[in-house]
């Protein structure tokens, strides 16, 4: 069982440059989110989407977008990325309506922006 | 605001117990959750409470008081794979997630 892969795993990106992360899920879960985690920080929320053909906005959406065209894949694009998006990103999922709500993260994806 | 405080880092040695406090202040509560995270790797779900109260599961145990917004994790019988951070997390009232900084848990034998 894969859970959830995120790809690629690492990257260093020239500021100005377009960047999609990859996020696929293989257990059926409605909700999907994309987390940045930065030294010193909690998780914060980017964007979120609770099932497919809907997504929302996070704690820290600017700069980033998101589609969810089906139920599996949930994609991060950096339209044109500035050095202060350098983090590790965490996609996750969830049961909707699960009693704990509990969320499932992909390993991350650690990006660099020069 | 909403905010969430735990301690940044703690030292126990192998074999002991230690305890990781998280207090909180959010719109609203809908339960509390603990994360561990490995260096490099994801978070993984530890423990979930809504109650006030206890939940054990195997050797590590929280606890809740929402009318003091508190919450510990227990970890007893310390190993040296539970070296990792701790992370705190609260679902508000609009069901979304208000997460703790994390606290790192370093284990000396």
């Amino acid at each position: 069982i894969a859970g959830i892969t995120q790809a690629p795993t690492s990257q260093i990106l020239a500021a100005g440059r377009r960047m999609t992360l990859r996020c696929t899920q293989d257990m059926r879960h409605n909700a999907m989110y994309w987390y940045r985690q930065d030294l010193g920080l909690g998780l914060r929320l980017i964007h979120y989407s609770n099932t497919a053909g809907t997504t929302g906005k996070g704690e820290v959406p600017d700069g980033y977008s998101v589609s969810r065209a089906n139920t599996d894949d949930f994609p991060l694009t950096l339209a044109s990325a500035v050095p202060s998006q350098t983090s590790v990103y965490f996609c996750a999922s969830s049961e909707s309506g699960g009693a704990t709500g509990e969320l499932f993260f992909g390993e991350g994806s650690r990006l660099t922006v020069l | 605001g909403q905010n969430i405080d735990q301690p940044t880092e703690m030292t126990a040695t192998e074999g002991a117990i230690v305890q990781i406090n998280c207090t909180y202040q959010t719109s609203g509560f809908n339960g509390l959750f603990w994360y561990q995270q490995h260096a490099g790797e994801a978070p993984t779900f530890l423990s979930y409470n809504v109650l006030d109260g206890l939940e054990e599961k195997g050797r590590f145990s929280s606890f809740l008081s929402r009318s003091k917004g508190y919450s510990y994790l227990l970890l007893k019988e310390l190993q040296m794979k539970d070296s990792a951070s701790y992370l705190c997390a609260v679902r508000d009232s609009n069901y979304q997630l208000i997460w703790g900084a994390g606290t790192k848990l370093i284990i000396k034998p």
